[in-house]
């Protein structure tokens, strides 16, 4: 059976910290790792991963992979009460985009 | 570009009613989705279609039916509704269903009382 686990589930941090989410999966046929920031409504696209060790990035915003231990990490430094939202890690598997339950980021100001 | 749309926005429906959330892409995509998504939950996939004729099941599909007679279309539909299908429901799309981003539709927030 297919399996996401994001950690942790809420974090609320104050602005100008750095944070780091995680995500670790179980997948039949893996083939790449989604990113997605969700405010109040659609998720929108953050990063696609799919070779271990490259980290991709974007603004404050990176992402790496690891292939060998099933695991993902998000980190957002110097962050922003827009950073405030749900980071949902999604791994293709078999046809099917599987999501963690999300991790619930509140940056206080 | 419209992307993916979903129609309706909101619905309310009584236990036991049927409806059918519309979805449709512009983007000629082969893959499509439909999500439901609960507080707490994440994102759990109900049913899903790699091209035209073609639809399967996801992890929560129980309920609910779909089709794909055509590529740009992939209505759902809640044969008697009931209260534990009280969701938002999103719709999403795929050029490549193994590897590539989803795009979403603005989801489509159901009640049923």
């Amino acid at each position: 059976e297919d399996k996401v686990v994001q950690s942790p589930l809420s974090l609320v941090v104050h602005e100008g910290d750095t944070v780091t989410l995680n995500c670790s999966y179980e997948v039949t046929n893996f083939r790449s790792l989604l990113w997605y920031k969700q405010e109040k409504k659609a998720p929108t696209f953050l990063f696609m991963l799919t070779s271990s060790g490259i980290e991709k990035k974007s603004g404050r915003l990176s992402s790496i992979l690891d292939k060998k231990e099933l695991f993902s990490i998000l980190n957002i430094t110097a962050t922003q009460t827009g950073d405030s939202a749900i980071y949902l890690c999604a791994p293709w598997g078999a046809q099917k985009l599987v999501f963690g339950q999300g991790t619930r980021l509140t940056i206080n100001p | 570009n419209a992307g993916v749309t979903q129609t309706p926005k909101f619905q309310v429906l009584k236990t036991g009613q049927s409806m059918t959330l519309q979805c449709a892409q512009d983007m000629n995509h082969e893959y499509m989705s439909w999500y439901r998504q609960d507080p707490g939950m994440g994102l759990r996939l109900i049913h899903y279609s790699v091209g035209a004729g073609i639809t399967d099941q996801g992890e929560v599909p129980n309920g609910y039916n779909v089709s794909r007679s055509t590529t740009e279309d992939f209505p759902l539909r809640l044969l008697s509704a009931a209260p534990s299908q009280t969701s938002v429901y999103f719709c999403a799309s795929s050029h490549d269903g193994n590897r590539g981003e989803l795009f979403f539709g603005e989801g489509s927030r159901l009640t049923v009382l």
